[in-house]
């Protein structure tokens, strides 16, 4: 079973300072990770991915991401926010499931509401 | 533009009636994913099908059957609509089998039930 938690439902920065959105997943397997971006009224939008390569992910926008094993946590970080930056994000799990029979089914946290204040 | 279709992009409909909402997947994915997304509950996995079958089963009422068809396009058909289906439906699309299995989302349908 594969689960994510954010724990964060929302995060408030000033533009110019750094961004903080924090992550921890439950998988029985070896997982694939992602961060979604949503802003008002649009669909999402991949932000990045791990999957089993580097631990230190890099995504658009200046957005990067480091898997922990050992803390089973997918933060997403970025050093400066931008004001294009306030949007929800949503951390995903893609457990590949016993002999990967799970399809690539997506499990989605609860999401964080980003607000940048100028 | 993440190359998945989702028509119409708005619908407004009676309690008690019954819609057909399309997806269209990106060229050469095989797998479409349904979600609905409502301020209540957030983003709900409704339900997966790949090549035509479907592989797995999120929180889908009842009342909610989809389909894929061979040209893989796939439809939500939701039924007996309440005013509690009001909601963003959103369709994704993926391919699966390659080790990175993330999806591409389509822009939503958002369904207004008066």
């Amino acid at each position: 079973a594969q689960s994510v938690t954010q724990l964060d439902s929302h995060v408030s920065v000033s533009e110019g300072t750094p961004v903080l959105l924090r992550c921890n997943y439950s998988s029985s397997y070896s997982p694939s990770l992602f961060w979604y971006v949503q802003h008002p009224n649009k669909g999402l939008q991949l932000l990045l991915k791990y999957t089993s390569a580097a631990t230190l992910v890099k995504g658009i926008n200046g957005f990067e991401a480091e898997f922990k094993k050992s803390e089973t946590s997918f933060h997403l970080t970025k050093p400066s926010a931008h004001m294009s930056d306030a949007a929800e994000y949503f951390c995903v799990v893609s457990d590949p499931g016993a002999g990967g029979t799970s399809y690539g089914k997506l499990t989605f946290g609860q999401g964080t509401i980003l607000t940048v204040h100028p | 533009d993440s190359g998945v279709t989702q028509t119409p992009k708005h619908l407004i409909t009676a309690t008690g009636q019954r819609v057909t909402l399309r997806c269209s997947p990106r060229s050469g994915d095989l797998s479409v994913y349904w979600y609905q997304q409502s301020l209540d509950q957030g983003l709900q996995f409704l339900i997966q099908y790949y090549n035509g079958e479907e592989r797995a089963k999120g929180n889908i009422l009842e009342r909610f059957s989809a389909q894929q068809f061979p040209d893989l396009h796939s439809e939500l058909n939701l039924s007996s609509l309440e005013l509690g289906d009001s909601a963003l439906y959103f369709c994704a699309s993926s391919v699966v089998g390659t080790g990175s299995t993330e999806a591409f989302f389509g822009q939503g349908t958002r369904l207004t039930v008066v």
